[in-house]
C-alpha cells in the first residue's frame, strides 16, 4: 500500500544547529515533493517544492533533497532559530495528478 | 482577498445537526481542495475541485458529506446529520494550477466540534 512516513517523534535541537527532517515514501512515483510548515491552530504554509528530476533545492536557510532511488526527501534548516519551531509536513503529488498526499508531520523544537 | 479565507473559524454543533463550512479561495486559483485534520494527525484528503467541477470526490467519508463550488470561486462543504467522529479541523486550500507544480495555499481552517 502507499505510505508516506515522517518521524512522529518531536525533534529538539539547539539554536544555531542544523535541523534535518526526513520524509520516506513507498509505492509512489511522485512528480513533485513539497514541504510545508504548520503552526498550532493554523493551516499549513508552503515552503519549498522539488521536482522528481531535481536533486536539491535551496531557499534562504532551507534546503531540500530528493532521492527517488531511496524514496526519500530530507529537509534541512541551517542556523536554526526558536522561531523555526513548528510542525513540518511533506506532501507528494504523483505524476499526472493533482492530489497532494501529506505525511503526518514532524514537530521541531529549537531550544534557545 | 490576499489569502484563503474560511468561515466560521470555530463551530460547535449538536449531534445530528447539519453544518456548512465556507471557503473563499485566492482570486484566480482554479484548483480548490478540502482536507480534514484530526488532533495530532496528518491531513486527510476529502475532495478536489477544478473550476466548478469535482473530478475527485473519493475522500468524502460518507454520503453525509457533500461539497459544491460556484462561479469557480467560493466553495461550501456540507456535513449532514453530524456525528461526533466528524469533529476535526477542516482545511481548505487553493492552487493556481491543477497540477502540483506549485504550492497549495491553505486557509486557517474551521474547527468543528460535535457534542
Amino acid at each position: 500500500s502507499q505510505k508516506i512516513e515522517q518521524n512522529s517523534e518531536a525533534l529538539n535541537i539547539q539554536e544555531g544547529k542544523t535541523a534535518t527532517l526526513t520524509c520516506n515514501y513507498t509505492n509512489y512515483s511522485p512528480a513533485y515533493l513539497q514541504w510545508y510548515r504548520q503552526d498550532p491552530g493554523r493551516g499549513p504554509v508552503f515552503l519549498l517544492l522539488i521536482r522528481e528530476n531535481e536533486k536539491e533545492k535551496r531557499k534562504e536557510r532551507l534546503k531540500v533533497t530528493f532521492d527517488t532511488t531511496l524514496k526519500q526527501s530530507l529537509f534541512h534548516i541551517t542556523a536554526s532559530q526558536p522561531a523555526d519551531s513548528a510542525t513540518y509536513l511533506c506532501a507528494l503529488v504523483a505524476s499526472g495528478t493533482y492530489k497532494y498526499i501529506f505525511g503526518t508531520g514532524t514537530r521541531l523544537k529549537v531550544l534557545a | 482577498g490576499a489569502g484563503v479565507s474560511q468561515s466560521p473559524s470555530n463551530k460547535v454543533t449538536e449531534k445530528g445537526k447539519d453544518v456548512e463550512l465556507r471557503c473563499d479561495p485566492i482570486s484566480g486559483h482554479t484548483a480548490l481542495y478540502w482536507y480534514r485534520q484530526s488532533l495530532g494527525q496528518g491531513l486527510e484528503f476529502l475532495i478536489y475541485f477544478q473550476g466548478n467541477s469535482a473530478p475527485d470526490k473519493s475522500g468524502l467519508p460518507s454520503d453525509r458529506f457533500s461539497a459544491e463550488r460556484t462561479g469557480g470561486s467560493v466553495s461550501t462543504l456540507t456535513i449532514q446529520r453530524t456525528q461526533q467522529e466528524d469533529s476535526a479541523v477542516y482545511l481548505c486550500a487553493s492552487s493556481l494550477t491543477q497540477v502540483g507544480g506549485r504550492g497549495a495555499f491553505f486557509g486557517q481552517g474551521t474547527r468543528l466540534t460535535v457534542v
